[in-house]
């Protein structure tokens, strides 16, 4: 099965300045690749996601990118805010009716003032 | 628009007992619906998918089962819940076909004594 490694764990940055999170996957059959946030005691919240036949996406201040080469995929965020605070994750998810999506282990962002 | 419920948002379960948490979802037909779970500062783990009424694949072997009795209702239960099945359960749920994404319910937060 599809198994998916994010780096890393924990991310400090200060306002203003910009965070990376990398992710990378096994399965060559996975083509979707979502990014979700999640504040402390809340759901899952999907911030931007990216398929196999694009390489790159945007959305205002955050962005993914896709390498299928390399089977890697990353968010980035510029310009932090401290309301960035929170546990992103990345997943993958092959093609299939039942969509399974498997997910990274989470970074956990701290931007401070 | 849709709209995806669980209930309940807490609860406070004894060693041993039962359980039953409830999803359903509304402004939809025919969804692919999920249920994960979350333990204290992980990931998301996927417990089960349904891709219509009746069909349940489970991931994980474990003491929980779920059930789709109807269309918009995904269940998951236990008869006899262990200290290791706290966490934060999440359903979810997505359309099929090329739209990938899955839109998560509130979470049940569940803490076994």
């Amino acid at each position: 099965g599809e198994n998916v490694e994010q780096h890393p764990s924990t991310l400090s940055v200060q306002e203003g300045d910009s965070a990376v999170i990398k992710c990378t996957y096994s399965d060559s059959a996975s083509n979707y690749f979502p990014w979700y946030k999640q504040e402390l005691g809340k759901r899952p919240q999907l911030i931007i996601d990216i398929r196999s036949n694009v390489g790159e996406k945007k959305d205002q201040r955050i962005a993914v990118t896709l390498n299928k080469t390399a089977k890697h995929f990353s968010l980035h965020i510029t310009e932090t805010q401290p309301e960035d605070s929170a546990v992103y994750f990345c997943a993958a998810s092959p093609t299939g009716t039942a969509s399974k999506l498997t997910f990274g282990t989470g970074t956990r962002l701290q931007v401070t003032l | 628009s849709q709209t995806i419920h669980q209930w309940p948002a807490t609860l406070v379960q004894p060693v041993g007992s039962p359980l039953s948490l409830e999803c359903t979802v509304e402004g939809t037909s025919n969804p692919n619906l999920y249920w994960y779970r979350q333990a204290a500062g992980r990931g998301l783990q996927l417990l089960f998918y349904s891709v219509g009424i009746g069909q349940i694949s489970s991931e994980v072997p474990q003491n929980l089962s779920a059930s789709r009795p109807q269309d918009r209702q995904f269940i998951l239960s236990s008869k006899k819940l262990l200290l290791s099945d706290s966490g934060f359960y999440l359903c979810a749920w997505s359309l099929k076909g090329l739209a990938y994404e899955q839109y998560f319910g509130p979470g049940t937060r569940l803490t076994v004594t």
